[in-house]
């Protein structure tokens, strides 16, 4: 069956530490990934997007991932965390055009 | 702005009656799409549309109905609500085709006695 991966449910960084968040997929083909984030009573917002080309991605707020084909993973990483990102991340795979969400990873951020 | 709408925000009700919940977006966007988020279980799709008057079921359809009659908007109908249907609901929109991000509406929590 085709999913999506986030083996933890929670990752806890002290502020200015660099994070990782971890994803891995199981899909057929070449899908798109996606990360979208979720802060306290808001929506989903996209952060970045792999759809071929160079390995590794920059988004929004100093956010980027890398892809990783052999090891069908899509990481989430950020050189130095900030308070502010503590919230819910989400990892994506697009397949035939809907979304499969992952389960979600909870980053808390401590000062 | 850029935007997608969702109403009611928070709304209680009772098992048996039926409610919408509204979704619009400004975008002009084909595609359009309802998920529910319940803890542990991430977002999962309930029913999405590629355009008007097309829609298909996603993962999880059993209790929901929804119309596309005109393009920006996209209603979710429970026509019978129970209580396991409880839960955040999110409405999604996206340009059809390529790889293009969706854009989420903030979110209604719905909770059924």
């Amino acid at each position: 069956a085709q999913s999506v991966a986030q083996p933890e449910d929670q990752v806890n960084v002290a502020e200015g530490n660099p994070l990782t968040v971890k994803c891995t997929y199981s899909v057929s083909g070449n899908p798109y990934l996606f990360w979208y984030v979720q802060y306290p009573n808001r929506g989903l917002q996209f952060l970045l997007k792999y759809i071929t080309g160079d390995n590794l991605v920059k988004g929004s707020y100093g956010f980027e991932a890398e892809f990783n084909k052999s090891q069908t993973s899509f990481h989430l990483k950020k050189p130095s965390a900030l308070v502010s990102d503590s919230a819910l991340y989400f990892c994506a795979v697009r397949l035939q055009g809907n979304l499969i969400f992952g389960k979600g990873t909870k980053l808390s951020v401590k000062p | 702005e850029a935007q997608v709408t969702q109403n009611p925000r928070y709304l209680i009700t009772v098992t048996g009656k039926k409610l919408t919940v509204t979704c619009s977006q400004n975008m002009n966007h084909e595609y359009m799409s309802w998920y529910r988020q319940d803890p542990g279980l991430g977002l999962r799709q309930i029913y999405y549309s590629m355009n008007v008057e097309v829609t298909d079921k996603g993962d999880v359809p059993e209790g929901y109905k929804v119309s596309r009659k005109e393009k920006r908007n996209f209603p979710l109908i429970l026509e019978s609500p129970s209580p396991n249907q409880t839960s955040l609901y999110f409405c999604a929109s996206r340009i059809a085709g390529g790889p293009y991000e969706q854009y989420f509406g903030p979110g209604t929590r719905l909770t059924v006695t």
